[in-house]
């Protein structure tokens, strides 16, 4: 089992839907929990970060986390046509005191106009 | 501010020859990474530098050696290329004594294929 695991889609929407993109991850000692969006042909950028469980907002954009189920989910709003991009969870862990991240495979976003 | 730069942007080698990937960072970070990027496998560490002087081994590190040449710059090698290395990389750079969250800049990537 990896260590996170993420459903690659495709997942396509019409556009103004609300979408749910998930992961779940097996290690306990992951710290910080960041979603990243990658746009075609170019390399991925920072969407959001977390730190503890619950919820944390950026316009449209959702970051949740639930560290008991082991479960993290990013959702928009009023989806765009912009927005159709592949969004890849990362999790950050500390080994030797170095922080390492681990990224889920991503998952396709496609929004319809 | 040009952020994290990659050289060559394609590339097409035959089995057997080698080459050198470029990466370049103007944001004054210490730690820089290689990284994979394959259908269906997500981003797969390959070596990184968590700081000048040093590299270390991630996931993925067969066929490939790195060199750390500076602050600013850190190389990845192709000794002698093979199919299986066929792939899009991408450098990344991070300072992760700002906010521990590790937030890593990535460049635009290299797009290589070995015939």
């Amino acid at each position: 089992q990896k260590e996170v695991e993420q459903d690659p889609g495709p997942l396509s929407v019409p556009e103004g839907a609300i979408v749910s993109l998930n992961c779940t991850y097996s290690n306990s000692a992951f710290q910080y929990f960041m979603w990243y969006r990658q746009y075609s042909r170019k390399g991925p950028e920072l969407l959001m970060y977390t730190y503890s469980s619950g919820n944390k907002e950026d316009g449209r954009f959702t970051a949740q986390v639930d560290k008991s189920s082991k479960y993290i989910s990013l959702f928009i709003r009023d989806s765009q046509p912009s927005d159709s991009a592949t969004y890849l969870c990362a999790m950050s862990s500390f080994n030797s005191g170095y922080s390492t991240l681990t990224f889920g495979k991503g998952t396709m976003l496609l929004v319809s106009p | 501010n040009a952020g994290v730069t990659q050289t060559p942007k394609f590339q097409v080698l035959k089995t057997g020859q080698s080459m050198t990937l470029q990466c370049a960072q103007d944001m004054n970070h210490n730690s820089m990474y290689w990284y994979r990027q394959d259908p269906g496998m997500g981003l797969r560490l390959i070596y990184y530098s968590a700081s000048e002087g040093t590299t270390d081994k991630g996931e993925v590190p067969n066929g490939y050696n790195v060199s750390r040449l500076n602050k600013r710059e850190f190389s990845l090698r192709l000794e002698s290329a093979a199919p299986s290395q066929t792939s899009v990389y991408f450098c990344a750079s991070s300072d992760p004594g700002q906010g521990n969250y590790n937030e890593q800049f990535f460049g635009p990537g290299t797009r290589l294929t070995v015939l």
